[in-house]
């Protein structure tokens, strides 16, 4: 069963970049037809889709983030991560990765790092 | 990017009511969407997905429905493990342009 776990900072600085790691566990990254995503929520803006990608590198980012979005893959370690240039407060929610498919949705979810920006 | 509205924000209910919950799309998106549940502290999970299909281990007082523009998901008969916040999805540009939803709070009355 596939299994994901979010690492990286919990507190950070405006003006700085965000970076997150998902690892995979229970499967692998190669290979799969997985999109693999990250998303976050806070009060102020709900539910917000930043992007996806594929196992080929092949990525997806949000309109309103790809500016500032950045996201890799690295199939040896089965992990994925995201860049996130210039946070600001804005930026403060707690933050998902998942796998994703068009037609069962995003069935896995890791369990979510909460990420806070202080100006 | 599309818009998802969700009606109620939230609603209080009893064990054994019916509850719906509706989810608006700013525009045609076809007959995909998806609902999630998401309990305090957790991730939200799938419950529904393709408008009406029941994610493995979903009970059957869990039901969605909807094409369009206009998509409803139904509890009927809440039980107390149903207070929870419900999200709708949408995937009609996949794999770019998902949104959500701002989410429906179950909570008991």
């Amino acid at each position: 069963q596939l299994h994901l776990q979010e690492s990286g900072p919990g507190l950070m600085k405006a003006s700085e970049t965000l970076s997150l790691t998902c690892t995979v566990s229970g499967g692998s990254i190669r290979g799969s037809t997985y999109y693999w995503a990250w998303i976050r929520q806070s009060p102020e803006k709900g539910l917000e889709w930043i992007g996806s990608i594929l196992h080929s590198g092949i990525s997806y980012y949000s309109s309103s983030l790809e500016s500032r979005v950045t996201m890799s893959v690295d199939t040896s370690k089965d992990q994925f991560s995201l860049t996130l240039k210039s946070v600001s407060a804005a930026d403060t929610s707690i933050y998902f990765c998942g796998a994703l498919t068009y037609y069962y949705g995003m069935d896995v979810w890791g369990q979510g790092i909460t990420v806070t920006v202080s100006s | 990017d599309i818009q998802m509205t969700q009606s109620p924000s939230s609603v209080a209910a009893s064990v054994g009511d019916r509850v719906t919950i509706t989810c608006r799309a700013s525009q045609d998106i076809g007959n995909w969407l998806a609902w999630y549940q998401q309990k305090p502290g957790k991730a939200p999970q799938v419950l529904i997905f393709a408008t009406s299909t029941l994610q493995t281990g979903v009970p059957s007082r869990f039901s969605g429905s909807g094409s369009g523009t206009d998509f409803t998901l139904t509890i009927t008969g809440l039980q107390p493990e149903d207070f929870a916040t419900y999200y709708c999805q949408q995937a009609n540009n996949f794999p770019r342009g998902l949104t959500f939803g701002g989410g429906t709070k179950v909570e008991i009355k």
